[in-house]
């Protein structure tokens, strides 16, 4: 199975930062990788994915970029909102994998 | 606006068995691949598999690959999880989810039911 390797797994910062998440894949998966955003105790939500493109009511904070085995999501201009945790999903062969996360906490 | 609802979840016996189904309404339920994926408590997100819009192809996560099966049935727009099994390792928040277009893996999901595997 493809591993997905996602960085830093925690990021503090500040309301108005700009703030890179990082996932990087142990094989090519061209530009098959999904971001998504969870607050707690809430079901995940489509973010973005490479190039970037975002879904209808996604705010244009977000963006990704990447494509083979290194991609990032970036988030610009922090927004109260934006403090949640992060997944990656690569959906380039099955099995399909996530990244471990990232939480980015409110400094 | 899509809405899935997971149901079935509960507490069961290591070496137990339990079937999860998911109500999918507000889209077109066949055109669709179903997409199952759980959350360990404290823990990050794992693909468990998916069942293809057709249901020709079903594809399994490592760790539950033999041991859970996806069904779908197109009439009552619904996609179930049967487990077998179970360990503790299998306790989790277990997601159903809608395939998405062209890249999009899965675009939404359900809120979750909850397996608990102990002795």
């Amino acid at each position: 199975a493809i591993q997905m390797t996602q960085s830093p797994s925690s990021l503090s910062a500040s309301v108005g930062d700009t703030v890179t998440i990082t996932c990087r894949a142990s094989q090519y998966i061209r530009d098959e990788l999904v971001w998504y955003q969870q607050k707690p105790g809430k079901a995940p939500k489509l973010l973005t994915f490479t190039p970037s493109n975002l879904p209808n009511g996604v705010a244009s904070e977000f963006s990704a970029s990447g494509s083979g085995t290194d991609f990032a999501l970036t988030i610009t201009s922090l927004q109260p909102e934006d403090f949640a945790t992060y997944f990656c999903l690569q959906g380039h062969s099955y099995p399909y994998t996530f990244g471990q996360g990232t939480k980015l906490e409110i400094k | 606006d899509v809405h899935l609802v997971e149901s079935g979840g509960g507490a069961v016996q290591p070496g137990g068995s339990l079937s999860l189904s998911c109500a999918a309404s507000g889209f077109t339920f066949g055109d669709y691949g179903m997409h199952w994926i759980r959350q360990a408590p404290g823990k990050g997100l794992e693909w468990v598999g998916v069942i293809i819009w057709d249901g020709t192809g079903i594809h399994y996560g490592e760790s539950v690959q033999g041991r859970f099966t996806i069904s779908r049935d197109d009439t009552k727009n619904s996609v179930s999880l049967q487990m077998t099994g179970l360990t503790t390792e299998d306790t989790a928040l277990y997601f159903c989810a809608k395939g998405g277009s062209g890249k999009v893996v899965v675009d939404y999901w359900g809120r979750g039911t909850q397996v608990t595997v102990s002795s």
